[in-house]
């Protein structure tokens, strides 16, 4: 079945330093693919999406894209804040009956320090 | 502000108790979810409900019994739960897809977060 496989954590960084959080999946068909981020307390926000291959998601200076040959969707930031503290998901979709089925990585868990 | 609220924020029950979760949305989406979330782990899906039907329920034992009387609104009636059901219980929506492309990202409430002694 579908999967998704994200690199181990936590990952700890300092502010300002270049992140990149791997994710790599395994799906039949075409799914889309997600970045959701969870902050301590709340539930998960979206934070970027990419609907095709090559395809490239960004939004508040992350970016992911989309490589169909290596089945990768890679969470990049040039320079991270103390507000980027959170965990990080990649997901995948299936659809079903009109809705969706999100496929979740284990997630990873992001600490800046000041 | 999430646009999916969820009520309680918190919950602490005892294992013969009947209680109830509630979520509810205004953007007009047909889909509704609801998820568990342990500690430390990503969140499993439970139940899926389109178009105020229910679509997907992934075994989920009996003792949880969803519940969508309108398309706003989606219940998750509890009952006789044990002390392993304790976790954060999260409620999504999203927009129905068509013609194979299900790309409508999901828009998860704050969760309740669920506490059974």
């Amino acid at each position: 079945g579908d999967s998704v496989t994200q690199m181990e954590g936590p990952v700890t960084l300092s502010e300002e330093a270049f992140l990149t959080i791997n994710c790599t999946y395994t799906a039949t068909g075409y799914p889309s693919l997600f970045w959701y981020v969870q902050y301590p307390g709340e539930g998960l926000q979206l934070l970027l999406k990419a609907t095709k291959a090559d395809d490239k998601g960004s939004n508040k200076g992350f970016e992911a894209t989309y490589r169909k040959e290596t089945t990768s969707f890679h969470l990049e930031k040039g320079s991270v804040q103390v507000s980027d503290s959170a965990v990080y998901f990649c997901a995948l979709s299936g659809g079903i009956q009109g809705a969706q089925k999100l496929v979740f990585g284990q997630g990873t868990r992001l600490t800046i320090n000041p | 502000d999430t646009e999916v609220t969820q009520t309680p924020k918190h919950l602490v029950m005892g294992m013969t108790n009947k209680k109830s979760l509630k979520c509810e949305q205004h953007m007009g989406h047909r889909a509704m979810y609801w998820y568990k979330q342990k500690a430390k782990k990503p969140p499993e899906l439970m139940f899926v409900y389109s178009y105020e039907k229910l679509s997907i329920n992934e075994s989920v034992p009996s003792r949880f019994s969803p519940e969508c009387p309108n398309s706003s609104l989606l219940n998750l009636h509890l009952h006789a739960l044990q002390p392993e059901d304790s976790a954060l219980y999260l409620c999504a929506s999203s927009q129905t897809g068509t013609g194979g492309s299900y790309n409508s990202p999901l828009h998860f409430g704050n969760g309740t977060r669920l506490t059974v002694t």
